[in-house]
Formats: C-alpha cells, sequence, structure tokens
C-alpha cells in the first residue's frame, strides 16, 4: 500500500519568507512524487515531480522541491512566498515498480502568506 | 490549449436518482482517471483507462458506480441510485503515454445528494 502524510493542515508565513510545505511517503520501492496546488473553485494544477536524478527539482511559480529517500520526505520550498501563493497544497506518490497508475494524495495543507 | 473538461460542473440530485458525469481529456492523451474529493481531504482514486480499457479500479467503486471510455477519447462516470454519501467533487484527469507521469486535472463535477 502507497500512503502521504502532510502532517500540517495549515502553514502561515508573512509575504517575502521562505516556506516550507512538509510532505512524507511511504511505498513499496522506489517512489514517482508530485505536488499540486488548489486554488478556490480550480482543479488541481501540477507544481513539479520528482522521477529520478537531482534529489532537488523546480517547478513552477518559483517551487521548488527537495527529495529525501532516507527520510522517506518530499518538502515544498519556496525561497521568498507572494500573498498569491495561498492556496491548497497536496502531495502525491505512485510506486515505480507497482504497475499501479493510480496516485495517491495526502489530505492537504492550506497555505496562508500574509501581506 | 484546451485542458481537461467536465460536465456539469454542478450537480444537486435526489437520494435514489441516476446521475452521469463527462470528461474530456486533453486531446492527444490516452489515459484518463476518475478520482473522488471530500472536503477537507485529498483526492482519491477510482478508476483508470489506458485508451478504451478500464484497467484499474478502486475498491471505492462500488457496483452503483460504472464508468466507460467507449472510444479511447471522452469517458463518463455514472452512479445509480445515488446515496448522501456521494455528495463530493468528482475529478477527472488525463496523461500522455508511458513517458509522461504527471496527470492534469479537469475543473471536477461537484455532485450533492439531497
Amino acid at each position: 500500500a502507497q500512503s502521504v502524510a502532510q502532517p500540517e493542515d495549515q502553514v502561515n508565513v508573512a509575504e517575502g519568507n521562505p516556506l516550507t510545505v512538509k510532505c512524507t511517503y511511504s511505498v513499496s520501492g522506489n517512489p514517482y512524487l508530485f505536488w499540486y496546488v488548489q486554488y478556490p473553485n480550480r482543479g488541481l494544477q501540477f507544481l513539479l515531480k520528482y522521477i529520478t536524478g537531482d534529489n532537488l527539482v523546480k517547478g513552477s511559480y518559483g517551487f521548488e522541491a527537495e527529495f529525501n529517500k532516507s527520510q522517506t520526505s518530499f518538502h515544498l520550498k519556496k525561497p521568498s512566498a507572494l500573498v498569491s501563493d495561498s492556496a491548497l497544497y497536496f502531495c502525491a506518490v505512485r510506486g515505480m515498480d507497482t504497475g499501479r497508475r493510480a496516485l495517491t494524495f495526502g489530505s492537504g495543507t492550506r497555505l496562508q502568506v500574509q501581506p | 490549449d484546451t485542458g481537461v473538461s467536465q460536465d456539469p460542473r454542478h450537480k444537486i440530485t435526489k437520494r435514489g436518482q441516476n446521475v452521469t458525469f463527462r470528461c474530456d481529456p486533453i486531446s492527444e492523451h490516452n489515459r484518463l482517471y476518475w478520482y473522488r474529493q471530500t472536503l477537507g481531504q485529498g483526492p482519491e482514486f477510482l478508476t483508470y483507462f489506458q485508451n478504451e480499457a478500464q484497467l484499474e479500479k478502486s475498491r471505492l467503486l462500488s457496483d452503483r458506480f460504472s464508468a466507460e471510455r467507449p472510444k479511447g477519447s471522452f469517458s463518463t462516470l455514472e452512479i445509480q441510485r445515488t446515496e448522501q454519501g456521494d455528495s463530493a467533487m468528482y475529478l477527472c484527469a488525463s496523461s500522455l503515454g508511458a513517458a509522461s507521469y504527471e496527470q492534469y486535472f479537469g475543473p471536477g463535477t461537484r455532485l450533492t445528494v439531497t
């Protein structure tokens, strides 16, 4: 079975400060990892993915994420938060070796960036 | 570039009625997925198609749920004899072939069962 934990329901950060949204996962074998963002009344938008290679992956809107195999984590980061980054963020995993295509999502973390 | 589209965006129905939702994936995408999202939760996988073949189904997909993708393009998800517990956002996603890993999501259909 595969699972994702997002331990923080909400993260508050001041505009201009760095932000981190945490994610840990459990999967058989090697993982494919993803971050999505959801704005009100809109579908999920793909931000970035880790498939293989460099542990630091860069994505849309200045976001990046760091894959840490030993800690089974894939935390989302941004050096300088914007008010417009306020949204709901989901981490997702798929096992590389399972043959399954389904993504397993965490329960989401609401990011609130204060002006 | 047209993304994934879903119709209707909102559906209110009475318990016991049947409902059908439609999803049109990104045109060149051969893989299509259905997920369900309830308030405060992440999306949960329901089923997956590669072209017209339904290759994966979740245990969440009870006998009252059926999905089709008859020509490998659009897909429909039908819920028969709806129950209040079926109230949720139903999300469709698509992806391109074996070399593409990320799934692109539509805006969803919000179902309310009264």
